[in-house]
């Protein structure tokens, strides 16, 4: 079985502060992990990814995340906000091949105050 | 690729009423998934297929909810006898059974049971 766990609903940062998304994750098989990012009314835009290769995973629009096993985290941060980056932030595992369905957190709401 | 769509956007029916929404994936993605999200909540899996064969599908899909991929193109997923309860996001996403797993998502059909 695989969870994951977002700590707090809601985050806020003013602009050009740091961001930082907690993640924690269980797996009983090594996971894939992803963060997507939701927009009002809009369907889930992929972020990043981690799928077992590099630990410290770049993603779009300044975002990167880092994967740490023995803490069972995958943490997102931005160095810089945006008044753009306000959004709903969901974390989410699967497992590989025919165990493919994510399971996601309840997502995390980021504010940023100008 | 134009990424996945789903159809209609947004649907209001009357408790009770069968509903049915089409998504379409991209068009070289074999998988296809369905998840359902509620307001406040992360996307919750549904069921997928893989071409047209359906792999898996949640405990949270009773009897009322049936889905189909008859070509393995389109999806069709189908409630009958709506409930109140059914009122949300009902998210579509593709991807390949080769490489990363990634979903990639549509944006949703939002359905409203009065």
């Amino acid at each position: 079985a695989q969870s994951v766990t977002q700590l707090g609903s809601h985050v806020s940062v003013s602009e050009g502060a740091l961001v930082l998304l907690r993640c924690n994750y269980s797996s009983s098989v090594p996971p894939y992990l992803f963060w997507y990012v939701q927009y009002p009314n809009q369907g889930l835009q992929l972020l990043l990814k981690y799928t077992s290769a590099a630990t410290l995973v770049k993603g779009i629009n300044g975002f990167e995340a880092e994967f740490k096993k023995s803490e069972t985290s995958f943490h997102l941060t931005k160095p810089s906000a945006h008044m753009s980056d306000a959004a709903e932030y969901f974390c989410a595992v699967s497992g590989t091949g025919a165990n493919s369905k994510l399971t996601f957190g309840k997502g995390i709401t980021l504010s940023v105050r100008p | 690729d134009t990424g996945v769509s789903q159809n209609p956007r947004h649907k209001i029916t009357k408790r009770g009423q069968n509903v049915t929404f089409r998504c379409d994936p991209i068009s070289e993605h074999n998988r296809l998934y369905w998840y359902r999200q509620t307001l406040g909540q992360g996307p919750e899996f549904l069921t997928y297929f893989q071409n047209e064969a359906q792999l898996e599908k949640s405990r949270l899909l009773s009897d009322r909810f049936s889905a189909e991929r008859p070509k393995g193109s389109f999806s069709t997923l189908e409630i009958q006898r709506t409930e109140q309860g059914d009122s949300a996001m009902y998210l579509c996403a593709s991807g390949k059974s080769s490489g990363t797993d990634t979903q990639y998502f549509g944006p949703g059909t939002r359905l409203t049971v009065l």
